[in-house]
């Protein structure tokens, strides 16, 4: 089964915004309003930033933000910063149960 | 404090079998779907299997369908993975996450290794 398409790289300076893309299919990211997002930092644990394509778990910066349209949906993070350098892997229920290939953002 | 733990991990031969633990604490177990998650080393993550809260529905990837089984027990807050006919590409990082719906997993342990290889 295909996993989610992610960009394998994404870059900001502090202070701008970075949008990382998720793109699927009509059987999941299109289907359903259920679109997960995760950091991982090295050697951690991956963390929840975003559930149900935009809302964020307590705790999470609101810099952090989730949309979609159609099969593809986005995470976008304002205002970067130093310790969001990590890599970010989205999710989505549907037939199959994947991740996207994951993203390293790379603050400049 | 909420969390996840993860044990069971170590070095076994291909063709092996090994039982990973994940023990909950801070929240109601027994009333959530509860997944595997591995991720080898270098590489992105990849869904193992889940179960849901009362252990009567299970799903497995197809890369561990017939050789891994995922159980629990809520009486001892805790969920297991027995994986059987291990292989090298079953070396991974094993994580355990509470999936608080539609696949969303909201609480992660903090992972344990294995590595097969002879």
């Amino acid at each position: 089964h295909s996993a989610l398409t992610q960009p394998p790289s994404a870059s900001g300076s502090p202070g701008q915004s970075v949008t990382i893309s998720c793109t699927g299919t009509s059987s999941d990211v299109g289907a359903y309003n259920y679109v997960s997002w995760y950091q991982q930092h090295p050697g951690r644990a991956p963390k929840l930033m975003i559930y149900e394509v935009s809302k964020r778990p307590s705790g999470v910066p609101d810099r952090f933000s989730g949309s979609k349209s159609g099969n593809t949906a986005s995470l976008t993070v304002s205002g970067l910063q130093a310790e969001d350098e990590a890599d970010y892997y989205c999710t989505s229920f549907g037939y199959n149960r994947v991740f996207g290939g994951g993203t390293k953002l790379t603050v400049l | 404090d909420v969390q996840l733990v993860e044990s069971g991990g170590g070095l076994v031969q291909p063709g092996g079998s090994l039982r990973l633990t994940c023990v909950a604490s801070g929240f109601t177990f027994s009333g959530d779907w509860v997944d595997w998650v591995r991720q080898a080393p270098g590489k992105g993550l990849e869904w193992v299997a889940h179960i849901n809260g009362d252990g009567s529905q299970k799903y497995y990837g197809d890369s561990v369908k017939g050789r891994f089984t995922i159980s629990r027990d809520n009486a001892r807050n805790s969920l297991y993975l027995q994986m059987d006919s291990l292989r090298a590409e079953d070396t991974a990082v094993y994580y355990c996450a509470r999936n608080r719906g539609y696949f969303a997993l909201d609480i992660w342990g903090q992972g344990t290794m294995v590595t097969i290889s002879s």
